[in-house]
């Protein structure tokens, strides 16, 4: 079974605008992943946080983790039109395994 | 990050034909590989995990005789395809690790078309 899966499956906001995207995971994890990938090309590596952090900042991105829930949250701020993407979570428990995508769609 | 290449970045095969893939890393030795498939619109799928020298652990479902994976040296691992089939068509991306709690560096990927 699937263990990351993301939430919305598809989401549309106007540039500028502040995107967010959830991960829900069924089994404890040594690590949770973010990654981009432009229609038709490879993964891209946004950012790991570990299992004893609860928040990470890169640039514009901003991942929480709740262990306790097993969730997980993206948040890009001041979205711009090269963000339009799809974005996966990735879970290290006994193995990586990929939820299905957040397709992020920024309208000019 | 670390640099990893594949080739082909695409190829076009006939049905029964065999495809060969290749995995790079260009400045760092990986000690784990992965290899996964993207059919259009899902997620990826793990197929398969590689340590160097050793024999790949294929995910349920996945056929070890129809995917070949050698993962030659800490820099090359390959994956083939044989006797290719128009449902194997899909978009195949390896990807690198030091360590498997830790980052994986993935490759650009390498779409597959069986006609």
């Amino acid at each position: 079974s699937q263990q990351g899966e993301e939430d919305p499956q598809a989401l549309s906001i106007q540039e500028g605008e502040n995107a967010t995207m959830n991960c829900s995971y069924k089994t404890s994890i040594n690590n949770l992943q973010w990654y981009r990938q432009n229609s038709g090309r490879g993964l891209v590596h946004l950012i790991l946080i570990r299992s004893n952090e609860r928040e990470k900042h890169s640039g514009r991105l901003r991942v929480t983790l709740d262990t306790s829930k097993k969730s997980s949250s993206l948040l890009i701020t001041a979205s711009r039109a090269a963000d339009t993407a799809s974005y996966f979570c990735a879970t290290d428990g006994d193995k990586i395994i990929f939820g299905k995508g957040t397709r992020l769609h920024i309208l000019p | 990050g670390a640099v990893v290449s594949q080739h082909p970045s695409w190829v076009i095969c006939k049905s029964g034909t065999s495809v060969k893939i290749e995995c790079r890393s260009l400045d760092f030795q990986a000690t784990t590989m992965f290899w996964y498939r993207q059919f259009p619109k899902q997620s990826l799928m793990l197929m398969a995990t590689s340590n160097e020298g050793s024999k790949a652990t294929y995910e349920q479902g996945v056929e070890k005789d129809k995917f070949l994976i050698n993962h030659a040296s800490l820099t090359l691992s390959t994956l083939t395809v044989t006797s290719a089939h128009p449902e194997d068509s899909s978009f195949y991306i390896c990807s690198l690790t030091m360590d498997r709690f830790y980052e994986q560096y993935f490759g650009p990927g390498t779409r597959l078309t069986v006609t």
